[in-house]
């Protein structure tokens, strides 16, 4: 285990606040994901980033914000403006130039008190 | 854009009996299609892949076929064991620079 590291594993959230939720990985991979997973559903993807400093919006990218200061770092900020943040929040990390194993943090688990 | 379908939802098999898992994807340019399984309350891993210019692949006791046609590629698991149970997703991606497309995943579970 280990690789990609996500932090905290829970995380409770006072309604109005924004949260940042950590992801890091030590793979040397270029590309990075943020995942929405609720329960009994899928995957929907967030935000992804292929390489520093650029990243695009997912299906469901309003009320987030992400930034790629770093290859090893994506950060997911979860802002008010999100009105329904409670979820279980996964990172993952691919190598980046072809279409390789796609390997996932175990989770942060969001809730709004 | 890419959609994958997943089929079913949930699936219930008794130990020892075989297990299929359907997907359907709707971007004919999509090119690589992992199967992720998640056991609960764990991080969904990676079990078996299959890429365009395959169309089948066996590791053990999982296989995955491809149809690239109908476009649909469907997971197999022979002699199902109690810790097969587990929710599993598949996902459809067309390459560099995209990103993967998620199923919403099936519950499988094996009763003993």
């Amino acid at each position: 285990d280990g690789g990609i590291t996500q932090s905290p594993k829970y995380l409770f959230r006072k309604e109005g606040q924004n949260v940042t939720l950590s992801c890091e990985q030590n793979l040397n991979h270029d590309a990075m994901y943020w995942y929405r997973q609720d329960p009994g559903q899928g995957l929907r993807l967030i935000y992804y980033s292929q390489i520093v400093n650029d990243f695009q919006k997912g299906d469901i990218a309003e009320g987030y914000s992400v930034s790629r200061e770093k290859k090893e770092s994506f950060p997911l900020t979860v802002t008010s403006a999100q009105k329904n943040p409670t979820a279980f929040y996964l990172c993952a990390s691919t190598l980046g130039p072809q279409n390789t194993e796609a390997f996932f943090g175990q989770g942060t688990r969001l809730t709004v008190v | 854009g890419e959609n994958v379908e997943q089929h079913p939802s949930t699936l219930s098999v008794q130990e020892g009996d075989s297990a299929v898992i359907k997907c359907t994807y709707s971007d004919s340019a999509s090119n690589y299609f992992p199967w992720y399984k998640q056991e609960l309350g764990k991080r969904p891993q990676l079990i078996i892949d299959i890429r365009s210019n395959v169309g089948e692949k066996k590791d053990q006791r999982i296989a995955v076929t491809l149809n690239k046609t109908a476009k649909h590629f469907s997971l197999h698991i022979t002699e199902t064991q109690p810790e097969d149970s587990a929710v599993y997703f598949c996902a459809a991606s067309r390459g560099y620079g995209q990103n993967f497309v998620f199923g919403p995943g099936t519950r499988l579970s094996v009763l003993p």
